[in-house]
């Protein structure tokens, strides 16, 4: 069964400073997806990561993916307050459907 | 494109009642799905169709029906409500089973 591991589940960031969230799976899958949900919206896709060695880049934003340490991240530069929201990464399964993470809530301080 | 809508947006249930949510997509996609989600947690899949006329269980499909009789929509169908059917629905589309999903606004229902 695939399990899907965040972590932190929240993260009260300061502006300016860079961070890092953590999204571990436990089975082998080659595809990793990176979604901002702002409360109470839908989810907005940020990234997809098909293979290992994967990086994508979206302003702030940054994620890769390690296939074989079966380990995504997704790293912010000097965050700013628009990026107060939740994050999830969700790991696909068998090509049928994604199992996601929990979360992780970011909030944005001066 | 509208892309994926749901209705209703809210709805409050009394326990034992059914109701259908709706789910229509106009990208053409093979894939639908439908997610629930609990407070503070991520979406847990309950039913999906990767066509019209077949559909699969997820992993928690329990008080929950689905069909598939076009490409675009793929109503979710609850009989007899429950408490802990109380969360938010989404549901979203994709091309094929290994493509990015597109995920619809969500239905916010309460079961009293």
């Amino acid at each position: 069964e695939l399990k899907v591991e965040q972590n932190p589940l929240f993260l009260s960031m300061q502006e300016g400073k860079n961070y890092t969230i953590y999204c571990n799976y436990s089975t082998t899958s080659d595809r990793l997806y990176w979604y901002r949900q702002d409360p109470g919206k839908s989810l907005e896709s940020l990234f997809v990561l098909l293979s290992n060695g994967a990086v994508k880049q979206e302003g702030r934003l940054m994620a890769s993916l390690d296939t074989k340490a079966r380990l995504s991240t997704l790293h912010i530069t000097a965050a700013v307050h628009d990026l107060s929201a939740t994050y999830f990464c969700a790991v696909d399964q068998a090509g049928t459907a994604l199992i996601f993470g929990k979360g992780t809530t970011l909030s944005v301080s001066s | 494109n509208a892309g994926v809508t749901q209705t209703p947006k809210f709805r409050i249930l009394k326990i034992g009642q059914s109701m259908t949510l709706q789910c229509t997509q106009d990208m053409n996609h093979n894939y639908m799905y439908w997610y629930r989600q609990d407070p503070g947690m991520g979406l847990k899949l309950i039913y999906y169709s990767v066509g019209a006329g077949i559909t699969d269980k997820g992993e928690v499909p329990n008080g929950y029906n689905v069909s598939r009789s076009t490409t675009e929509d793929f109503p979710l169908r609850l009989e007899l409500a429950a408490p802990s059917q109380t969360s938010v629905y989404f549901c979203a589309s994709s091309f094929s089973g290994k493509g990015e999903q597109y995920f619809g606004p969500g239905t916010r229902l309460t079961v009293t």
